[in-house]
């Protein structure tokens, strides 16, 4: 089965940029979604189809992809963007919705 | 505006069968394309997707879990209810409904979540 991994934690000082990693085998033939989750919360979707935003998410937030590693790009990150965030694809091989295990973004 | 909201028991005991339901409002199930799927998610762990329904009553599930998965739609009352048979403490998580937006790959909108807890 597909498998997506992600570093645990990502640390980042207010007004820098942090950047999620999201390996998967080829994943820059997929479509790659990101969600942001904030503790006792459900996920947000905050980008989809690799760099779209949904409305109402801030342009601080964008994507990229490509290769076996797409990236969720946070600019300027804020104090309130400290959260939990997952990258997810849709394994067509499988016919299975695929979730990485998440990395905490930290703002020092 | 669309919601969700997922309802039903707070505790199972081993063996049993959980039933939980997701009532919806802000879209139709009956639109081409649209899907409300179940997610869940242990404590401290990811995200696992189990089951989607689809507008054409079309069903899919985990390959992991589909033995003891059946999820249905009730388009008049705009429901979507996911039985899982044969319980495990493994199974404690909070269980999420969402929203497939039409022809997409992606959840776009999520229920606050329902903590089911699975202990004798």
């Amino acid at each position: 089965s597909y498998e997506l991994t992600q570093p645990p934690s990502v640390s980042v000082a207010p007004g820098q940029t942090a950047r999620i990693t999201c390996g998967g085998n080829n994943i820059g033939r997929q479509s790659v979604n990101w969600y942001q989750q904030k503790p006792g919360q459900a996920p947000v979707l905050v980008v989809y189809a690799d760099s779209d935003r949904p409305s109402g998410i801030p342009e601080r937030f964008s994507g990229s992809n490509s290769g076996n590693m797409a990236t969720l790009i946070i600019s300027g990150v804020e104090a309130g963007d400290e959260a939990d965030y997952s990258c997810q694809v849709w394994d067509s091989n499988s016919d299975n919705y695929v979730f990485g295990p998440g990395t905490t973004v930290t703002v020092l | 505006q669309i919601t969700l909201k997922e309802s039903g028991p707070t505790l199972v005991k081993p063996t049993q069968t959980l039933t939980l339901t997701c009532n919806f409002s802000g879209f139709s199930l009956t639109t081409v394309g649209v899907g409300v799927a179940w997610i869940r998610q242990p404590p401290g762990k990811a995200l696992e997707w189990l089951a989607l329904v689809y507008w054409n009553d079309d069903k899919r599930y985990s390959p992991f879990l589909k033995s003891r998965l059946t999820i249905t739609k009730d388009t008049s009352n705009n429901q979507v209810v996911l039985t899982m048979t044969n319980m495990d403490p493994v199974d404690t998580a909070t269980y999420y409904c969402a929203y497939r937006a039409s022809r997409s790959l992606r959840f776009d909108k999520w229920g606050q979540g329902a903590l089911v807890t699975v202990s004798s």
